[in-house]
């Protein structure tokens, strides 16, 4: 099976500290996406990346930056975490460019930022 | 970039009705689709999914979708929801890398005893 692990499942975090988010998938898929979750938002995109060293920005990127420096991991960055930044954020995986496949996710990382 | 579109922000059914979950999507070519459900504090789960051929797909749970290309939707079906049936659940479109996938706001659903 598919596993996609993200390293904390609840966070805190202060106002202005650098926060990293993580991510490892095992299945050698070359798309791995971070979208922050909100009621009555659904999810939405902050970043995805296609190769290693390659991103690109989703609807909400503001904020945020990512690294991608091995090819299983994906990380997310909060330069100067601010409290509009909590939320459950979601990170997935899926094959590229090949039909019949779907994203997996992981469990989620409930940030809160005081 | 692609887009979705749930209009449907909460809905109540009873259970042993059928249900109808709407989805409408923004894609200037022909789009990947897929149906994901989420229980309360669980992960995301597959439904279903379209990439071509057949435009009426069968998922997991009893659940269906069907693409309408002209109406550009990608409706959730099911004949006879269950109580357990009770999530929320996002409909999403990614493009033809299936490198770029977004979400709708999702449709909650509560079934009524």
């Amino acid at each position: 099976d598919v596993k996609v692990t993200q390293s904390s499942r609840y966070l805190v975090k202060r106002t202005g500290e650098k926060v990293f988010l993580e991510c490892v998938q095992d299945m050698d898929h070359e798309n791995m996406f971070w979208y922050r979750q909100d009621p009555g938002l659904g999810l939405r995109l902050i970043y995805f990346s296609y190769d290693v060293k390659m991103k690109e920005k989703g609807d909400i990127p503001e904020g945020y930056s990512v690294s991608r420096e091995k090819k299983e991991r994906f990380s997310l960055i909060l330069e100067s975490a601010s409290t509009n930044q909590t939320s459950m954020y979601l990170c997935a995986s899926s094959l590229l460019g090949t039909m019949n496949t779907e994203a997996f996710f992981g469990q989620g990382t409930r940030l809160t930022v005081v | 970039a692609q887009s979705v579109t749930q209009p449907d922000i909460h809905i109540t059914v009873s259970e042993g009705a059928s249900l109808e979950l709407r989805c409408n999507y923004s894609y200037g070519a022909t789009p990947y689709l897929f149906w994901y459900v989420q229980s309360p504090g669980q992960g995301l789960q597959l439904l279903l999914k379209y990439f071509s051929g057949d435009t009426l797909v069968q998922g997991i749970k009893g659940f269906e979708a069907e693409f309408k290309r002209s109406q550009s939707s990608f409706n959730l079906r099911k004949p006879s929801v269950h109580w357990s049936d009770a999530a929320e659940y996002f409909c999403a479109v990614a493009n033809y890398n299936n490198n770029d996938m977004r979400f709708g706001a999702g449709t909650r659903l509560t079934v009524k005893p």
